[in-house]
């Protein structure tokens, strides 16, 4: 039992390019959530899918597009990486959204250059 | 003012002392309540959830729940120098599904 995995662990971007992260979970979850979290800045919500086939937007959806390919996985993308984007993040997964406990995988340190 | 508010520390209290963490929240509609720990450079971890008004003991680990003055707050008995974490506080702001974190408060435990 994984929990919820993520991969990559580290990328390095220039600035314009193009990347998926992936995210998994096998406690058989509904929701799935990303996070970006900055220092000084906390965990902040990108994306979340309440469910198989539904994604709505965070408090910073732009730049980033996400897809609920089924209920294990949710994966984030971006589409023209901007130093802003420097972040570390992280997926998570709970059974209901909003209500019952998140649960994270090990995140992904991303570098924008 | 921000939905979930945390000081954000250093808290530092000795070995063996009670740590006790604190955390407000704007809506009054919430209902579901959240304590994570961090450990630097390693993902959230729950430690506990609660839900109703009053106190939640696991272990060490105490969560307090005032609705009417809309805190919650986290006891750390018999602190030891392996908590020394950050402490996130997750709300779920009433009618949205989605749940809210506080910055964190960095808590460090001296021998």
């Amino acid at each position: 039992n994984a929990g919820v995995t993520q991969t990559p662990k580290f990328q390095v971007l220039k600035t314009g390019q193009s990347m998926t992260l992936q995210c998994a979970q096998d406690m058989n979850h509904n929701s799935m959530y990303w996070y970006r979290q900055d220092p000084g800045m906390g965990l902040r919500l990108i994306y979340y899918s309440a469910s198989e086939g539904t994604t709505d937007k965070g408090e910073v959806p732009n730049g980033y597009n996400v897809s609920r390919l089924n209920k294990r996985e949710f994966s984030l993308r971006l589409e023209s990486a901007a130093p802003s984007q420097t972040s570390v993040y992280f997926c998570a997964s709970s059974e209901r959204t909003g209500f019952d406990e998140q649960y994270f995988g090990p995140g992904t340190r991303l570098t924008v250059t | 003012q921000k939905e979930v508010e945390q000081n954000s520390g250093p808290l530092s209290v000795p070995e063996g002392a009670i740590a006790s963490l604190n955390c407000t929240y704007s809506d009054r509609g919430s209902q579901s309540f959240f304590w994570y720990r961090q450990y630097s450079g390693k993902s959230p971890e729950l430690i506990m959830s609660i839900y109703s008004n009053g106190d939640k003991e696991d272990g060490r680990f105490t969560a307090q729940l005032n609705k009417a003055s809309q805190y919650v707050s986290l006891l750390i008995r018999d602190s030891q120098p392996s908590d020394s974490a950050t402490y996130l506080c997750a709300v779920n702001i009433g009618g949205y599904q989605k749940v809210t974190f506080g910055i964190g408060t960095k808590l460090q435990v001296i021998p």
